[in-house]
């Protein structure tokens, strides 16, 4: 059973657009969550997080946002670079009840286009 | 310079004979972790460490041993590796402030065929 879903493969948006990349979770004991982006053949890089007391964390162009009621995430980008074309994975984590567990999704390609 | 290496990049090999992919870090990281990454599956992680000598089952350990006797070194084993274990894998560490699983540092993969 998949606790962080990803339902989009793919996005495509416009180089100055904003790009918004959404997650859900099933699990109402994560209290931590992360986005990671990856380039191919090459290992994820960590992107922003946020904890379950915030509702929004911001760093430069990137916001995620955390609506714990729907159980749901999302990040925003703006504005949307081509060098930000990646596969991005949300990850959550139960981390004061199961330590170091963390559950990742199936990734979303986003395609930034000039 | 600050890294995570993983060794092979990639193996080819068959059914039941044993493997080891290691995984060394040079960040004194306390947390070290092992994730495969199939298509439409996205990473699903095998094994964590949150110490030296101490392990714990992540979402997919079935298949896999790990051991952490040092705390830069992170192999991940398979005895008998079978074909649904063809994968790309990832070792990962990150430092246990402000909590282990935030910013985690990936290594750049291992490509394994299992045939």
């Amino acid at each position: 059973d998949q606790q962080v879903k990803q339902n989009s493969p793919s996005l495509s948006v416009q180089e100055g657009r904003i790009s918004i990349l959404n997650c859900d979770y099933t699990n109402s004991m994560f209290d931590y969550f992360l986005w990671y982006k990856k380039y191919p053949a090459e290992g994820p890089t960590f992107l922003i997080s946020i904890s379950s007391i915030k509702d929004k964390n911001e760093d430069g162009r990137f916001t995620v946002f955390l609506n714990k009621s729907a159980k749901h995430l999302s990040l925003h980008i703006v504005p949307s670079q081509p060098g930000d074309s990646a596969v991005y994975f949300c990850a959550a984590s139960a981390f004061t009840n199961q330590g170091g567990k963390l559950i990742f999704g199936q990734g979303t390609e986003l395609s930034v286009k000039p | 310079e600050a890294q995570v290496t993983q060794n092979p990049r990639y193996l080819i090999t068959v059914t039941g004979k044993k493997l080891t992919v290691t995984c060394s870090q040079n960040m004194n990281h306390e947390y070290m972790s092992w994730y495969r990454q199939d298509p439409g599956l996205g990473l699903r992680q095998i094994y964590y460490s949150m110490n030296v000598e101490v392990t714990d089952k992540g979402d997919v350990p079935e298949g896999y041993k790990v051991s952490r006797k040092e705390k830069r070194n992170f192999p991940l084993i398979l005895e008998s590796p079978s074909p649904n274990q063809t994968s790309l894998y990832f070792c990962a560490s990150s430092p246990d402030y402000p909590i282990p699983i935030y910013e985690q540092y990936f290594g750049p993969g291992t490509r394994l065929t299992v045939t």
